[in-house]
């Protein structure tokens, strides 16, 4: 059973605008990832934040935790059409090291 | 290498065939990963393996799937009496070692199973 759930699940924009991701989770966990995946292409990793971390900034992603409310959220701002992806949260909870992956948010920007 | 390598990219098999999907971690990579993603779906955790330590398994969805590695290094995915229903996409995933609570994944490119 997947540990996080991205909503939306689909979302779809105009170039320029932000995108908002959001990803809810059910246990306790060290930390949680972003990942992107291109259409036929492998996961590449976007950014961690940990568990004791609130807010995370890597170039035009913003990353958000709150973890009273087992949730993150992903911020693209001014996105491009070399963003349409799909994103996955990844959670590993206790002594795991098996992150566990969401269905994903498939993101389209229109050019 | 520089990055992780799966081969074959593409398969196509006829149903009750087996089947081997083979992956090339990360030099000095000691965590390797094997997911599998059904269309339009999330990854499913099928094994991880830890330097020499014995595999995790819990992931693997039957008896017909099996993983090996060898000298710590390549791994090969072997799925046995192939079922539609094992059509996927299947990802491996690198990591480097140690107590790394981080588990940060690289990932190859997939290999894309179709099962006739």
């Amino acid at each position: 059973s997947q540990q996080g759930e991205e909503d939306p699940q689909a979302l779809s924009i105009q170039e320029g605008e932000n995108a908002t991701m959001n990803c809810s989770y059910k246990t306790s966990i060290n930390n949680l990832q972003w990942y992107r995946q291109n259409s036929g292409r492998g996961l590449v990793h976007l950014i961690l934040i940990r568990s004791n971390e609130r807010e995370k900034h890597s170039g035009r992603l913003r990353v958000t935790l709150d973890t009273s409310k087992k949730s993150s959220s992903l911020l693209i701002t001014a996105s491009r059409a070399a963003d349409t992806a799909s994103y996955f949260c990844a959670t590993a909870s206790g002594g795991s090291y098996i992150p566990t992956f969401g269905r994903g948010t498939s993101l389209i920007v229109h050019p | 290498g520089a990055g992780v390598s799966q081969s074959p990219s593409n398969k196509v098999t006829e149903k009750g065939k087996d089947v081997e999907l083979r992956c090339d971690p990360i030099s000095g990579h000691t965590a390797l990963y094997w997911y599998r993603q059904s269309l339009g779906q999330g990854l499913e955790f099928l094994i991880y393996f830890q330097g020499n330590s014995a595999p995790d398994k819990s992931g693997l969805p039957s008896d017909r799937f099996s993983a090996e590695r060898t000298g710590g290094s390549v791994s090969t995915l072997t799925i046995q009496r192939t079922q539609q229903e094992d059509s996927a996409v299947y990802l491996c995933a690198s990591r480097s070692g140690g107590d790394n609570r981080a588990n940060v994944l690289t990932f190859g490119a997939g290999s894309r199973l179709t099962v006739l």
